[in-house]
């Protein structure tokens, strides 16, 4: 069964420094988001991007964040420079062929920032 | 505003009894409801989903349940198996492209 990959699993980093999450979506699918859940709290969203645009974007996706399809197959958010309360897990989600079809998560990237 | 929250934040139940989470959502115009089941240290697995233009819908041991007018969903969980042992996640889903999620139910099954 196709799924969402995400790597690394967990990604440690200094505050300042810049992570690059990845995640390879589903092939046939065509809208993407990042979603985050702190620990403890709700999933939140963060972004969509469909057409190799941002569609949509939440408040806390500020001009620290950036979002990538680099090739037909990986997707990225780039933090550029990481604060604490950045640590959080941060799901890879797709969808097939627009926004209210299901949205499947990757396993997720915990992201430490010390 | 938006929200989306759950009305109790645990449930234990009986292996082999029947379970039902509860969710509260309070935007009416949303037109799409999904259960996720987030195991520990795993992303949000679909469980079934449920439009706005309908009041029920069944799956395998699951049953999702819509009610527009007190703007209440819930889930059955039939049967249950150890394997159900999850944080369960209502979210909604209103005009623009992201899932609005609640707080989570953990759902312990007890031996």
């Amino acid at each position: 069964e196709p799924e969402v990959t995400q790597t690394p699993s967990h990604q440690v980093t200094q505050m300042g420094q810049e992570v690059i999450l990845r995640c390879v979506p589903i092939s046939n699918h065509l809208y993407f988001y990042w979603y985050r859940q702190i620990l403890g709290q709700k999933v939140e969203f963060l972004v969509s991007f469909y057409n190799n645009e941002i569609s949509e974007k939440s408040e806390i996706f500020d001009d620290q964040f950036s979002v990538e399809r680099p090739d037909g197959s990986n997707f990225t958010l780039k933090i550029r420079s990481t604060k604490l309360e950045d640590s959080a897990m941060y799901f890879c989600a797709s969808s097939a062929t627009k926004s209210t079809d299901t949205q499947y998560f990757g396993p997720g990237t915990r992201l430490t920032v010390l | 505003g938006e929200s989306v929250g759950l009305h109790l934040p645990t449930l234990s139940v009986q292996e082999g009894d029947n379970s039902i989470i509860n969710c509260a959502y309070s935007n009416s115009a949303s037109d799409y409801f999904i259960w996720y089941k987030q195991e520990s240290g795993k992303g949000p697995q679909f469980i079934i989903d449920i439009r706005s233009n309908m009041d029920k819908r069944q799956g395998q041991r699951v049953t999702v349940l819509l009610n527009k007018t007190v703007k209440h969903l819930s889930l059955q969980i039939a049967a249950t198996q150890p394997g159900d042992s999850a944080v369960y996640f209502c979210a909604e889903h209103f005009g623009n492209e992201k899932l609005t999620f609640g707080t989570g139910t953990r759902l312990t099954i007890i031996p």
